[in-house]
């Protein structure tokens, strides 16, 4: 069985500040793991994946996450948030193609000027 | 962007009234999926289709059927809408061959039901 948590449904960070966006899941197969982005009004748009190639995932608009076995974790983070990145992301894990995606409740971001 | 197309875009409609969403893809994916979107819960699965004719439930399927007849199309339908189903209806579309079984998902259809 697989599922997603995230810690914490509304995170506020001053522009400029470091973005830190928590998610743990559980697997009991190696993992496909996922970070979606969803603008106001729009579906969602991936934002990076792992895929067991590396443990820290580069992903679009200067987001990274790292993979932490150990901790069951994949934390999305981004040195200096921008007044842009104010949306909500979702957190997701999958067994791979054909398997289910399991997502996280959401964690809206906001950015203050 | 991946080609997915969702109609109607918006909808309004009375409890009891049959409704059907459609799902449009131009890239010719195996698997198409719908959810629904709902303040507090993220995304849930209603249904997902691994082939033409070849459907499957999800966590949240009661009140709702699907149908593709042709790859490209993956329908919706609510039988006898209730406000329970008042909610953003999300397509989404996974590529074959690809092992991380990524999605791709269409703009959202966001239904009302009266």
């Amino acid at each position: 069985a697989q599922s997603v948590t995230q810690l914490g449904s509304h995170v506020s960070v001053s522009e400029g500040a470091l973005v830190l966006l928590r998610c743990n899941y559980s697997s009991s197969v190696p993992p496909y793991l996922f970070w979606y982005v969803q603008y106001p009004n729009q579906g969602l748009q991936l934002l990076l994946k792992y895929t067991s190639a590396a443990t820290l995932v580069k992903g679009i608009n200067g987001f990274e996450a790292e993979f932490k076995k150990s901790e069951t974790s994949f934390h999305l983070t981004k040195p200096s948030a921008h007044m842009s990145d104010a949306a909500e992301y979702f957190c997701a894990v999958s067994a791979g193609t054909g398997n289910q995606f399991y997502f996280g409740t959401g964690t809206s971001l906001t950015v203050i000027p | 962007d991946a080609g997915i197309t969702q109609s109607p875009r918006h909808k309004v409609t009375e409890t009891g009234t049959p409704v059907t969403l459609r799902c449009h893809q131009t890239e010719n994916h195996r698997y198409m999926y719908w959810y629904r979107q709902d303040p507090g819960h993220g995304l849930r699965l209603i249904h997902y289709s691994y082939g033409v004719k070849d459907t499957d439930k999800g966590e949240v399927s009661d009140g709702y059927s699907v149908s593709r007849s042709k790859t490209e199309d993956f329908l919706l339908t609510l039988e006898s809408a209730t406000s329970s189903q008042t909610s953003v209806y999300f397509c989404a579309i996974s590529q074959t061959g690809v092992d991380t079984g990524e999605l791709f998902f269409g703009e959202g259809s966001r239904l009302t039901v009266l």
